[in-house]
């Protein structure tokens, strides 16, 4: 099992406001990394797949970042909506299987 | 619409009883998974299914077993032996077991043993 840590456990955002956060793993025998966004009462959905250090990848407001070398990847969201809370959950891949980080979950205040 | 089903969405059992976890889809996808949650865990993988009629463990697969005889469906049987059986499973599929293939959820079903 590969170890994929998460920070912050929760965070509140003002509505208008921008955040980040950060999933950390261990960057000996990287493939992927893969963000995935879960809304209550929903699935999870995948937001990126990213496999090469310096990556950066964007869908709309949020975008990510990853370095390989040292190991984390940052999740942003620009200019919070209420729509943006949910669960991120970022995973690691080495082989055919997903180890998950325990989540970030934002709560965007209006 | 194309999707992944589970079904029941709750499910309760007694203690001592095999019970058995839906999982379709209509994806064409050829891998499949099962995942667990516990509070304030990450999704945990019990079995994972690359192909028809091949299947995994994962990193918590004691007390499950699975089959993969359709490609569509990827049943969990969640047996007697599993010591803490209750909690969150969710299903996966994606269209290959590559490492850069996303995977598609399916909405979960609650399981909880008394």
């Amino acid at each position: 099992i590969l170890n994929v840590e998460q920070s912050p456990q929760s965070l509140h955002v003002q509505e208008g406001d921008s955040t980040n956060f950060t999933c950390s793993f261990p960057s000996s025998n990287f493939y992927a990394l893969h963000w995935y966004r879960w809304e209550t009462a929903k699935s999870p959905e995948a937001l990126f797949v990213m496999t090469l250090n310096g990556d950066e990848k964007k869908k709309g407001r949020i975008s990510a970042t990853l370095n390989t070398k040292e190991g984390y990847s940052y999740l942003y969201i620009k200019g919070s909506q209420p729509e943006d809370s949910a669960t991120y959950l970022c995973a690691l891949t080495n082989d055919y299987k997903l180890s998950f980080g325990a989540g970030t979950t934002v709560t965007v205040r209006a | 619409d194309g999707g992944i089903t589970q079904s029941p969405k709750y499910l309760f059992r007694k203690e001592g009883q095999n019970v058995t976890l839906s999982c379709e889809q209509n994806l064409n996808h050829d891998a499949m998974y099962w995942y667990r949650q516990d509070p304030g865990q990450g999704l945990r993988l019990i079995y994972y299914s690359q192909i028809v009629n091949d299947f995994q463990k994962g990193d918590i697969a004691e007390g499950y077993s699975v089959s993969r005889e359709k490609k569509e469906s990827f049943p969990l049987t969640v047996t007697s032996a599993q010591k803490n059986p209750t909690a969150f499973y969710l299903c996966a599929s994606s269209p290959s077991a590559g490492v850069s293939y996303e995977q598609y959820f399916g909405p979960g079903t609650r399981l909880t043993v008394t």
